[in-house]
């Protein structure tokens, strides 16, 4: 168990809707990552959160967004979703940002667009 | 641009025997170098990194990664493979050119550990 907590672990929708995946960092860890995995696409960063702000983003659409709280735990927001959101997307933590700072996974968030 | 290349999908290898999972690398400056396994419907778990030092890296489950600067390589290597490290395993590094925070992942290589 990493200390990572995601939820949902699965989640059905229809295309055109939105859907918000939550994510609780390992404690103390102030840096939040989302990764975004599907079979044609490989592990694809999408945003990261240090503290509250954001610090460096991936090819995340426009149709999504992310917020991390003040408890520190992160919101990633997708919207107006297409066939093509369906996917796992992952949350991970660290405590730093330096560059040798390993990150811990969660168990991930099965998103299924239908 | 930075890059993450895992040249085998597959690597097929018979229990208690050495096993290598290939990953060659592409950064600015010193390259900050990772690696995780990925087992079926769980996140990546983290294996062993690279940052400076020993070019031999010790990590997890009797993992051992090797850095090559000239061959620009990170290759993953455990001495006597058992049936249980069969997954998904994925090399990452982190540069001076890749945005700074985030990890760049290769394609991930699948080893399959036979009895």
């Amino acid at each position: 168990d990493s200390g990572v907590t995601q939820t949902p672990k699965h989640l059905i929708t229809a295309t055109g809707q939105r859907v918000t995946l939550r994510c609780s960092p390992r404690s103390g860890d102030l840096s939040v990552y989302w990764y975004q995995q599907s079979l044609d696409q490989g592990l694809q960063f999408l945003i990261q959160y240090y503290n509250g702000e954001e610090r460096a983003k991936g090819n995340i659409l426009e149709r999504f967004s992310a917020q991390q709280f003040p408890d520190l735990h992160s919101e990633l927001n997708l919207s107006s979703l297409e066939l093509g959101d369906s996917a796992l997307y992952f949350c991970a933590s660290s405590a730093q940002t330096g560059l040798g700072t390993e990150a811990f996974f969660g168990q991930g968030t099965r998103l299924t667009v239908v | 641009a930075q890059s993450v290349a895992q040249p085998e999908d597959q690597v097929n290898v018979a229990e208690g025997n050495p096993l290598t999972v290939k990953c060659t690398y592409s950064v600015s400056g010193n390259p900050y170098l990772f690696w995780y396994v990925q087992y079926p419907n769980r996140g990546l778990q983290f294996l062993l990194k690279y940052i400076t030092g020993d070019n031999l890296v010790k990590g997890s489950y009797g993992f051992e990664a090797e850095f090559n600067k000239s061959q620009t390589s990170f290759h993953l290597k455990k001495p006597s493979a058992l049936v249980s490290d069969s997954a998904l395993y994925f090399c990452a590094v982190r540069g001076m050119n890749t945005g700074f925070q985030k990890l760049v992942f290769g394609t991930g290589t699948r080893l399959l550990v036979s009895p």
